[in-house]
């Protein structure tokens, strides 16, 4: 079975610092990675995701993760933080049965 | 309209009540999925339908009935809930439900079981 552990529920950060969501996969088989956004009142939006190839992906709004096969991790980043990245952000894992089984979310807090 | 939209964006309704819940995607996808988001939990997946046949029933008590009468539309038909099922509801879209495949999300029905 595959499972999704995002390390942290809050990451409260200044405005133009650096920041990093860690997300931890378990699997028996190939994954697939994604990280979604979720602004307040609004769905989910694809930031970035890993498929195949180099294992440093880059997405939208500035974000982007770096696959670790060896320690089972898929963590976000980005090295300057806005006000207007304060959002929930979630990690899944696509499988096997090509279902998206999703971490906690982690809400990242960006602060003047 | 673009997207994956959602109607109502807010329902309030009594443990006695029957309400549906509208989901429509303008992607030209052929699968859509309802999924039930918590606080503090994580997305659960209730259900998937591929070319309007259900591929996938997570498990979901018979208080929740899904409906998909073509790939552009999927219904969450809702009766004698409990207080538990309220949560945010979100429909998604995708080409088709494999590995790797992106699934685009709507904005979601905030539901309160009174």
């Amino acid at each position: 079975a595959q499972s999704v552990t995002q390390l942290d529920s809050q990451v409260p950060v200044f405005e133009e610092a650096p920041v990093e969501l860690r997300c931890n996969y378990s699997s028996s088989v190939s994954v697939y990675l994604f990280w979604y956004v979720q602004y307040p009142n609004q769905g989910l939006q694809l930031l970035l995701k890993y498929l195949s190839g180099s294992t440093l992906v880059k997405g939208i709004n500035g974000f982007e993760a770096e696959f670790n096969k060896s320690q089972t991790s898929f963590h976000l980043r980005k090295p300057s933080v806005h006000i207007s990245d304060t959002a929930e952000y979630f990690c899944a894992v696509s499988g096997g049965t090509g279902k998206l089984i999703f971490g906690q979310g982690t809400t990242l807090q960006v602060k003047p | 309209e673009t997207g994956v939209t959602q109607t109502p964006r807010h329902l309030v309704m009594g443990m006695t009540n029957k309400k549906s819940l509208k989901c429509e995607q303008h992607l030209g996808h052929n699968a859509m999925y309802w999924y039930k988001q918590s606080a503090k939990k994580p997305l659960e997946l209730m259900f998937v339908y591929n070319f309007k046949e259900q591929t996938e029933n997570n498990s979901v008590p018979s208080r929740f009935s899904p409906e998909c009468p073509n790939s552009s539309h999927l219904f969450l038909h809702l009766h004698t809930l409990q207080p538990e099922d309220s949560a945010l509801y979100l429909c998604a879209s995708s080409q088709a439900p494999g590995k790797g495949i992106e699934q685009y999300f709507g904005p979601g029905t905030r539901l309160t079981v009174t």
